[in-house]
């Protein structure tokens, strides 16, 4: 049972426009939201995070959008660059529940973004 | 500064056998985690470390599976009697307090034939 999905394997953008990859969650007890990117043969890096008192967190050319009502958070990339493909995760925790250091990943989307 | 070492990048080993995964954290990081990406999935959370002990092993999937990290710093995730099922890439991540971001390693990519 998914507890975060992400519904789309894979994107495909052109180098300049805006990407955008969704995440759905869920279990309610989830209060911490991250994405994460990943490069063949490296471990995740973390990118950006949000708290659930929050609906949007900004860090340059990435924004997070928190929507708790419809469990759904996206991430959006302007512009886009092609250094930006890579494989995009989104996890969770709950951190209220005691277990904010355990991450449930979502499968993950392979973001292509074409010069 | 170094990031979050493991060893070795590959290894594989026949049905049955024993394995042990290293992981070096980050110099200073508490807490240790371990995950295993299965291939088409997401990382999925297998045990936490604060410290030397384990503070939740819930994600260890059965008893050949075990974990250590003995001085609070390098940790070795034990397989025994592996089976095909346990091919994965094993990920590490170290953080340095359990609210702080996690820096995972690359990983160690298992092959049980």
């Amino acid at each position: 049972d998914q507890q975060v999905k992400q519904n789309s394997p894979s994107l495909s953008v052109q180098e300049g426009r805006i990407s955008i990859l969704n995440c759905d969650y869920t279990n309610s007890m989830f209060d911490y939201f991250l994405w994460y990117k990943k490069y063949p043969a490296e471990g995740p890096t973390f990118l950006i995070s949000i708290s659930s008192i929050k609906d949007k967190n900004e860090d340059g050319r990435f924004t997070v959008f928190l929507n708790k009502s419809a469990k759904h958070l996206s991430l959006h990339i302007v512009p886009s660059q092609p250094g930006d493909s890579a494989v995009y995760f989104c996890a969770a925790s709950a951190g209220s529940g005691g277990s904010n250091y355990k991450l449930t990943f979502g499968k993950g989307t392979l973001l292509t973004v074409n010069p | 500064g170094a990031g979050v070492s493991q060893t070795p990048s590959n290894k594989v080993t026949e049905k049955g056998k024993y394995v042990e995964l290293r992981c070096d954290p980050i110099s200073g990081h508490t807490a240790l985690y371990w995950y295993r990406q299965s291939l088409g999935q997401g990382p999925e959370f297998l045990i936490y470390f604060q410290g030397t002990g384990a503070a939740d092993d819930s994600g260890l999937p059965n008893d050949r599976f075990f974990a250590v990290r003995p001085e609070g710093s390098v940790s070795t995730l034990k397989i025994q009697r592996t089976e095909r099922g346990d091919s994965a890439v094993y990920l590490c991540a170290s953080s340095l307090g359990v609210k702080d971001t996690q820096y995972f390693g690359p990983g160690t990519r298992l092959t049980v034939l």
